[in-house]
């Protein structure tokens, strides 16, 4: 079992609608990080949420971190096709520097 | 700024070769670390190096051994290779001010 559950699994959307991917545990988490992957390239960080409860935006992506430090989601306003990819949800396990990551949702925007 | 290396891109190796996947950064990072990631699973990690001179035994190491030739290298070799060993692999180092993760562009692996 994975030590971070994402869901969905997969999610299909026209361009301009809205779509939340969510990240959630069993385990508190000091922080948790999300990441983008594009076809046929390594993740790319968007994003490390640390606070409880905290709320951090980049452009159309809004991202919170839950009170009780055990999950997170990740929104987007208005897809665009240039979000499509899979987004993984990772966080430090135990203190420990090594990250463990979710399975991932991955997201088709279409035009 | 290179980031992260990876070589090969693509490998088909038969039932019970060998091979070497080399990644080289160019970030002055400490820990580097090698990932396999198969549909549905996502990132699970085979070997990790603090720092040069160290490795350790991350969730599925089974299969694999490492070096960690210097600070900037760090190569994973699948001395008998099997077709559960196909997947794609990436290696990755992290920068310890911000625990962010940078990633290669990954090796494709088909073991027939």
């Amino acid at each position: 079992t994975q030590l971070l559950e994402q869901s969905p699994q997969f999610l299909s959307i026209q361009e301009g609608e809205n779509l939340t991917v969510y990240c959630n545990s069993s385990s508190v988490f000091s922080s948790l990080q999300w990441y983008r992957q594009e076809p046929g390239e390594g993740p790319v960080l968007l994003v490390t949420v640390v606070t409880g409860g905290e709320v951090k935006k980049l452009k159309r992506l809004t991202f919170q971190f839950g009170d009780a430090r055990k999950d997170s989601s990740l929104h987007i306003t208005a897809a665009q096709p240039g979000d499509t990819g899979l987004y993984l949800c990772a966080g430090p396990h135990n203190n420990d520097y090594k990250l463990s990551f979710g399975a991932g949702t991955t997201v088709t925007v279409r035009a | 700024n290179a980031g992260v290396t990876q070589t090969p891109k693509f490998q088909v190796l038969k039932t019970g070769q060998s091979m070497t996947l080399q990644c080289a950064q160019d970030m002055n990072h400490n820990s580097m670390y090698w990932y396999r990631q198969d549909p549905g699973m996502g990132l699970r990690l085979i070997y990790y190096s603090a720092s040069e001179g160290t490795t350790d035994k991350g969730e599925v190491p089974n299969g694999y051994n490492v070096s960690r030739l210097n600070k900037r290298e760090f190569s994973l070799r699948l001395e008998s290779a099997a077709p559960s060993q196909t997947s794609v692999y990436f290696c990755a180092s992290s920068d310890p001010t911000t625990d962010t993760q940078y990633f290669g562009p990954g090796t494709r692996l088909t073991v027939l």
